[in-house]
């Protein structure tokens, strides 16, 4: 069974960036995407983008365009994705989630879901 | 975009009630759709996928239903551990999700 696990907390001065990583431990990214998503505090579940490694393809929700960057490591065994937003914010503290998810729709919407980077934005 | 929307967005009800929270998409996503609970300070831990199926461990008093435009989760009979956050999840590569249904005892 394929773990996800991801980077430790963060904490950012407005206008900087972050950069969250996920690891897959026991397996790979190779043939499914690395999805995003985050939760700031009291809010909602919000989708922010996916890589497909094989493909090398990121598809981002249009509200992060130009701010957020999915990369995934080259090898033929992807087992590293990143996450990595820009201009931060006091509105980006949240909680990161990092999920391993099929390419194609299937049965479900992924198979293995990471433990979460909180990430805060401070002065 | 396609867009989620929950109803109601919180829920009071007692132990043992019967509880239903609707999920409408603003176009159809055939049976892509997923429920998740989500309790304060924990990931999101899915009970539904493709719109009726139980996801395993899942107690069966959780049941999906729906398929197009307009899905359910019911919960047949409403337990103390119940109390948590459900939002619903259009899934086909891209994600969007509901804005979440509140349930309180």
């Amino acid at each position: 069974q394929v773990q996800v696990v991801q980077s430790g907390a963060e904490v950012k001065w407005p206008g900087s960036s972050v950069k969250v990583s996920c690891k897959a431990s026991g397996g790979t990214f190779a043939g499914y995407s690395i999805t995003w998503v985050r939760q700031a505090p009291g809010q909602g579940l919000e989708w922010m983008g996916r890589i497909i490694p094989l493909l090398g393809r990121t598809n981002y929700a249009q509200r992060f365009q130009g701010r957020v960057t999915i990369t995934a490591d080259k090898s033929p065994t992807t087992s590293t994705g990143y996450l990595e937003l820009s201009s931060l914010r006091s509105e980006d503290t949240a909680v990161y989630y990092c999920a391993r998810a099929p390419i194609v729709p299937a049965a479900k919407p992924f198979d293995s879901w990471g433990q979460g980077t909180m990430v805060t934005v401070s002065s | 975009d396609i867009q989620m929307t929950q109803s109601p967005s919180t829920l009071s009800a007692s132990v043992g009630d019967r509880v239903t929270i609707t999920c409408r998409a603003s176009q159809s996503i055939s049976g892509w759709l997923a429920w998740y609970q989500q309790k304060p300070g924990k990931a999101p831990n899915l009970l539904i996928y493709k719109a009726s199926s139980l996801e395993s461990g899942v107690p069966s008093r959780f049941s999906g239903s729906g398929f197009g435009t307009e899905f359910t989760l019911t919960i047949s009979s409403l337990q103390p551990d119940d109390l948590a956050t459900y939002y619903c999840q259009h899934y086909d590569g891209d994600w969007t999700f509901g804005q979440g249904t509140k349930v309180e005892i």
